[in-house]
């Protein structure tokens, strides 16, 4: 079992839409990032967050330490947000979860 | 504010052939550098990671080899590259506060 796990693995959505990723792991951790890969590859930290929730133009994340679990939000989402979506906790090192792919349709 | 610079974007190489990929970051000192792969379909594995000059950390056995001849520079290498290696390459930086890299797409052909 993978110390981190993300979930759904694929998701589509209709332009607009609300869209929820979930993120559970199963060790200790120090902080948590959300990262975006676009189809040519190149990464973007979305946030890192170690509690509560923070929020950046349509996109919200939230993190309950108690649970071990972590949500990306995306409102009214839009065909560029089309991307893969990846959890990773921060341990002694960063452990990856496998990303979730999005493609958002107009 | 801390950046950190990888290149190339993409590579293609055939097997057999030596590979190089460079990291450097630029806005910080003694950072801990290391190097990821993401194979296809898999999520991103720590290959190495190092917490100094000349410091070099394997976590998993490979074809791969790195170097960090300077403080802020992380090198990822191999003599011979086998189809294996295929897969896209991150360098990142920490452990306050992930800082990462643009990554590379490797192809070996």
């Amino acid at each position: 079992k993978n110390e981190v796990e993300q979930s759904p693995q694929n998701l589509t959505a209709q332009e607009g839409e609300f869209i929820t990723i979930n993120c559970s792991y199963s060790v200790g951790i120090s902080a948590l990032h959300w990262l975006q890969q676009h189809p040519g590859g190149g990464i973007v930290s979305l946030f890192m967050l170690s509690s509560g929730k923070k929020k950046h133009g349509r996109l919200i994340a939230t993190i309950n330490i108690q649970e071990k679990h972590s949500s990306l939000h995306i409102t009214a989402s839009h065909p560029r947000d089309s991307a893969v979506y990846i959890c990773a906790v921060i341990n002694d090192k960063l452990i990856f979860g496998t990303g979730t792919r999005l493609q958002v349709f107009p | 504010s801390q950046t950190i610079h990888q290149w190339p974007a993409t590579l293609v190489q055939p097997v057999g052939s030596p590979l190089s990929l460079e990291c450097t970051v630029e806005g910080t000192s003694n950072p801990n550098l290391y190097w990821y792969r993401q194979a296809a379909g898999r999520g991103l594995q720590l290959l190495f990671y190092s917490v100094g000059i000349g410091q070099i950390s394997s976590e998993v056995p490979q074809n791969l080899s790195a170097s960090r001849p300077q403080d802020r520079q992380f090198i990822l290498s191999s003599k011979k590259l086998l189809l294996s290696d295929s897969g896209f390459y991150l360098c990142a930086w920490g452990p306050y506060g992930y800082t990462f890299g643009s990554g590379t797409r490797l192809t070996v052909v």
